[in-house]
């Protein structure tokens, strides 16, 4: 079993819609969740980052931590085709494990 | 501020020939961090360093696989005797502390080595 499962996608949705990203893990150390975006043929950049368990809102991205049920979502409201990109979802325990887990990433596409 | 400078961008290699990838941290960082990304695949976490000192490489593969991050100038991850299964994204990243306080990390854009 991987530490991080994200389903690959593709996940395709028209403009406008809410998108709901996901990850499971399995390591409870896990204390720092992230959601990184990633467009083709580029580096992945940071988009959230939550601690612990909780919500997180900025602009029209929301991040949920669920720690009891190892679970992690990313919510994008008002989809844009800009929004098209891979979505990796990422955590790291907080004593000292300099390892960033990655899931494997899932592709959405914003259908204009 | 320049970001994180990656080079080169695509690198092609028979097998058995040496890989070089340069990573030049954000000006200010001091912690460097690489990565491989295999298609359809997340990152992995390969190496840590700060300058002149690796801090975790518990990621490397034992053999074949070398990084350094001197004084002056880049980290340069090496690979020696490639195979074709080396062929992948490799990504470094930087920050100006440790990853551990969550201090947000700036990736490149990559090196795409291509094994033939």
């Amino acid at each position: 079993q991987k530490e991080v499962e994200q389903d690959p996608g593709p996940l395709s949705v028209p403009e406008g819609a809410i998108v709901s990203l996901n990850c499971t893990y399995s390591n409870s150390a896990f204390q720092y969740f992230m959601w990184y975006r990633q467009y083709s043929r580029k580096g992945p950049e940071l988009l959230m980052y939550t601690y612990s368990s909780g919500n997180k809102e900025d602009g029209r991205f929301t991040a949920q931590v669920d720690k009891s049920s190892k679970y992690i979502s990313l919510f994008i409201r008002d989809s844009q085709p800009s929004d098209s990109a891979t979505y990796l979802c990422a955590m790291s325990a907080s004593t000292g494990g300099f390892k960033t887990i990655f899931g494997a990433g899932t592709r959405l596409f914003v259908k204009a | 501020n320049a970001g994180v400078m990656q080079n080169p961008r695509h690198l092609v290699r028979r097998r058995g020939q040496e890989a070089r990838l340069r990573c030049s941290p954000m000006k200010g960082h001091s912690h460097v961090y690489w990565y491989r990304q295999l298609p359809e695949e997340g990152l992995k976490f390969m190496v840590y360093l700060q300058k002149e000192n690796i801090i975790d490489e518990s990621g490397m593969p034992k053999e074949r696989f070398s990084a350094e991050f001197p004084k002056e100038g880049p980290s340069i991850l090496r690979i020696q005797q490639v195979v074709r299964g080396d062929s992948a994204a490799y990504f470094c990243a930087s920050s100006p502390s440790g990853f551990r306080e969550n201090t947000e990390a700036f990736f490149g854009q990559g090196t795409r080595l291509t094994v033939v």
